[in-house]
């Protein structure tokens, strides 16, 4: 089946270490994007990317690295610069902008 | 960055309901999309809308693409349980590849 999986699903990390978030997609999308969400909020961009080896910043993309050398592939990285890294991260691609924004699971981040 | 003003924010109803929602914003969009989100899950798309004045139906749900391309409507008719969730609408520009979404609107149904 085509779509985006991201994993974990669920993620414990301590206070000063990095983690990496993995997204992939198989529907030969070519723009990808990581969204940020936390209780009862809305979604807010912290990175995306239109193609490979190319990727912006979004609203907050401070404590964040995202790497895109495959099409199919746009992992996260929440370094121990994130000063308050736990929440429901989702990852997304989009065929070309502005059309349909398809979603993945999410990998939920909690820091201990 | 960028939102979209969505409302209300929470809607508490009796099962069997309508359900009205929409979204306004300040700035011309191209593309209109609706997704509804489920606790721990990724937001699914349910309704994507792309000419100004259109009204597109998904089973009980309708939304429509504002004439003046400033706003968006989502209806859902006769709300059932499963009906529970966050739901966003998002704005597109033409040539822009990010969208921009609104806040949510929280549905909760009483049996």
């Amino acid at each position: 089946d085509g779509g985006i999986t991201q994993s974990p699903k669920y993620l414990f990390r301590k206070e000063g270490q990095n983690v990496t978030l993995s997204c992939e997609q198989n529907l030969n999308h070519d723009a990808m994007y990581w969204y940020r969400q936390d209780p009862g909020q809305g979604l807010r961009l912290i990175y995306y990317s239109q193609i490979v080896n190319d990727f912006q910043k979004g609203d907050i993309a401070e404590g964040y690295s995202v790497s895109r050398e495959k099409k199919e592939s746009f992992p996260l990285t929440v370094t121990s610069a994130q000063k308050n890294p736990t929440a429901f991260y989702l990852c997304a691609s989009m065929q070309q902008g502005p059309g349909e924004l398809f979603f993945g699971e999410g990998s939920r981040l909690t820091v201990l | 960055g960028q939102q979209l003003n969505q409302s209300p924010q929470s809607m508490f109803i009796q099962e069997g309901e309508d359900v009205s929602m929409n979204c306004t914003s300040s700035s011309i969009f191209n593309t209109w999309l609706w997704y509804k989100q489920e606790p721990g899950e990724g937001p699914v798309l349910l309704i994507a809308l792309y000419k100004a004045g259109e009204l597109t139906s998904n089973g009980r749900l309708t939304a429509q693409f504002g004439i003046t391309r400033k706003d968006s409507f989502l209806n859902i008719s006769a709300s059932i349980p499963s009906d529970v969730g966050i739901y966003f609408c998002a704005g597109g520009t033409q040539g822009a590849q990010k969208l921009v979404f609104g806040q949510g609107t929280r549905l909760t149904i009483n049996p």
